[in-house]
């Protein structure tokens, strides 16, 4: 079955530099990459997502870019603010199934 | 327009006990999924529901069964409850039951169990 990995746990930066998180999957026939935000004690929310026909997607400041053939997806998140701060989860959607990575703890240093 | 919502927010039950969790999707979503979150870890799936019928399941044991009802509203039962079932339940709906769809999460139902 699929299997998604997520580096790093954590990552401290900077308020106004970038973050960035990497995901690997081993399904290739996984076809849609969303990546959560979860703040403490909340639901998940969706904040930028990717299907395997697009290579790269941008809003505003965050950007998702997908490597199929290596399968690799990464979330940058530039100019970060203190809102920022909260655990990312990506994931990988096959045969019905949505598996997420373990988490980042992103800290945004003031 | 009502989100995703889920009942009861917090429960606790006893080992051994039963335990069922209610989702409604948002209106005009055909498909239901449910996850397990353990503290401090991410999501695991457990099934997923479309139009009644189950098009997915995850690594779990016998002890847990779902339904989806024609209103598409869904119930996530859990038997013999066991101190490791003690997480986060997470119901999301979307518009149909492709992988490649939008999923939206309901707050979550908090079992504890001792």
């Amino acid at each position: 079955g699929e299997n998604v990995e997520q580096h790093p746990s954590t990552l401290s930066v900077q308020e106004g530099d970038s973050a960035v998180i990497k995901c690997t999957y081993s399904d290739s026939a996984s076809n849609y990459f969303p990546w959560y935000k979860q703040e403490l004690g909340k639901r998940p929310q969706l904040i930028i997502d990717i299907r395997s026909n697009v290579g790269e997607k941008k809003d505003q400041r965050i950007a998702v870019t997908l490597n199929k053939t290596a399968k690799h997806f990464s979330l940058h998140i530039t100019e970060t603010q203190p809102e920022d701060s909260a655990v990312y989860f990506c994931a990988a959607s096959t045969h019905y199934q949505l598996i997420w990575g373990a988490g980042t703890k992103l800290i945004i240093k003031p | 327009d009502a989100g995703v919502t889920q009942s009861p927010t917090h429960l606790i039950k006893t080992r051994g006990q039963h335990v069922t969790l209610r989702c409604s999707p948002i209106s005009g979503h055909k498909s239901v999924s449910w996850y397990q979150q353990v503290l401090g870890q991410g999501p695991q799936f457990i099934f997923q529901y479309y139009e009644k019928e189950e098009r997915g399941r995850g690594n779990f044991p016998d002890r847990f069964s779902a339904r989806q009802f024609p209103n598409y509203s869904s119930e996530l039962n859990v038997n013999a409850l066991l101190l490791g079932d003690s997480a986060l339940y997470l119901c999301a709906s979307s518009q149909q039951g492709q992988s490649y769809n939008e999923q939206f999460f309901g707050p979550g139902t908090r079992l504890t169990v001792l």
